[in-house]
């Protein structure tokens, strides 16, 4: 079975530090992975996703992550917080083989202070 | 173009009453999904319509919980005998249904069960 798991449900950082969101993932086949953002009152809207090319996956925003195979990881991060990222995080994966549903992750809160 | 659309916005209703919620794709896309999400809960998977095939239900939490499809375009989720329990935001995707396409996210339908 495919799920994730998202360590940290709020995360806090000081504009222009670096921002670490971490997801670990389970699958029992090669996996498609995904981080969507939901920004306050708005719907959530896809970031990046990893699908079996290169492994440095660079999404919107200035937001990349790296899927380590070893590491059954998929984290995200930013080199600079700024406070428009605000919003909560959610790492995805894709179901069975020839099925497009997702199943999330709990959430990370994303906090930026000034 | 127009996005993923669903109605009503906000449904508060009693106890052991059904409800209807509806989802307008977006035009062209086959593949529709229905998520859950409760308060401070990442989304849960419920069902997926891929074109013409038979929809994956195997999300659904129980037998209250349906939902059909017109062809590629409206769907409807309905809740039978509405439980507090089943107070969340529903939320509605569709994609090209290609693996690892983009889901894009309808702003939801947030239930309240008294």
């Amino acid at each position: 079975a495919q799920s994730v798991t998202q360590l940290g449900s709020h995360v806090s950082v000081s504009e222009g530090a670096l921002v670490l969101l971490r997801c670990n993932y389970s699958s029992s086949v090669p996996p498609y992975l995904f981080w969507y953002v939901q920004y306050p009152n708005q719907g959530l809207q896809l970031l990046l996703k990893y699908t079996s090319a290169a492994t440095l996956v660079k999404g919107i925003n200035g937001f990349e992550a790296e899927f380590k195979k070893s590491e059954t990881s998929f984290h995200l991060t930013k080199p600079s917080a700024h406070m428009s990222d605000a919003a909560e995080y959610f790492c995805a994966v894709r179901g069975r083989p020839g099925a497009n549903n997702l199943f999330f992750g709990t959430g990370t809160r994303l906090t930026v202070i000034p | 173009g127009a996005g993923v659309s669903q109605s009503p916005s906000n449904k508060v209703t009693e106890k052991g009453k059904d409800v209807e919620l509806r989802c307008d794709p977006i035009s062209g896309h086959t593949a529709l999904y229905w998520y859950r999400q409760r308060l401070g809960q990442g989304l849960e998977f419920l069902i997926y319509f891929q074109g013409n095939s038979a929809p994956d239900k195997s999300g659904l939490p129980s037998d209250r919980f349906s939902a059909e499809r017109t062809g590629e375009s409206v769907s409807t989720l309905t809740i039978q005998r509405t439980q507090q329990e089943d107070s969340a935001v529903y939320l509605c995707a569709s994609s090209i249904g290609l693996a690892g396409g983009e889901q894009f996210f309808g702003p939801g339908t947030r239930l309240t069960v008294l």
